[in-house]
């Protein structure tokens, strides 16, 4: 069982905003004060697009937003578009910052 | 620019060893880490370990200790990861992902294009 639990999908139409859950559910993540989003493509390498919960990467749209509460970080995309059809991974470390953790993946589909 | 780039892909049988290859460019090769993440046929991301590059020092995650084995070549900017015993439920792709040293913030901000490895007799 992955220390990070993301729900394993979901979905929303064209202009719709979604968010996505990263919930950390062990004492083997750290202070989670730095929650990184992955974003992947079929067949791709994953790509930043989120990281220390809020900031973005040079280069990544503003319709992508992060937020934490607790144990629970959030990713959220606003105004969908069809290309943001992808699996999306969120990612932390333990306590000693020696390890790294992933989340299961989340697919978002837009309908 | 940054670039990782990964060697090509590996078809090994059940028992060897394969070593994949992330040749580092563009960047101050020695201030960061590399790190191994393997992802296998429509499932997630799974973490192996990191290799600090300017001190050769290695962390692998438990489920690979004694496995892997990941070294770097300074002079030559690139990183390589050993996996032995490879068994069927090691097919996958492999990616390198570079991490800054001596930071609080935790984040892999470039990605090698990722090495499939298929483990078949």
């Amino acid at each position: 069982q992955s220390a990070l639990t993301q729900p394993a999908s979901v979905s929303g139409s064209p202009g719709q905003s979604i968010t996505i859950s990263c919930t950390r559910i062990n004492t083997d993540v750290g202070d989670y004060t730095s929650v990184s989003w992955y974003q992947q493509h079929p067949g791709k390498a994953p790509k930043l697009i989120l990281y220390d919960v809020t900031n973005r990467p040079s280069g990544v749209s503003d319709r992508f937003s992060g937020s934490k509460s607790d144990n629970t970080a959030s990713l959220t995309i606003s105004g969908l578009q069809a290309e943001d059809e992808a699996d999306y991974f969120c990612g932390s470390y333990s306590i000693n910052r020696d390890l790294r953790f992933f989340g299961g993946g989340t697919k978002l589909t837009v309908l | 620019q940054v670039q990782l780039v990964q060697s090509g892909a590996e078809v090994k049988k059940p028992g060897a060893s394969v070593k994949v290859s992330c040749k580092a460019s563009g960047y101050t090769f020695t201030g960061y880490y590399i790190h191994w993440v393997r992802q296998a046929p429509g499932q997630g991301l799974e973490w192996m370990g990191w290799i600090n590059l300017n001190s050769g020092r290695t962390s692998y995650a438990q489920k690979f200790q004694g496995r892997v084995t990941m070294t770097r070549d300074v002079s030559a900017t690139t990183v390589y990861m050993d996996l032995t015993s490879l068994k069927s439920d090691d097919t996958a792709v492999f990616y390198c992902a570079r991490e800054k040293i001596g930071v609080t913030s935790y984040y892999f901000d470039h990605w090698g294009q990722g090495t499939p490895v298929t483990v078949s007799s």
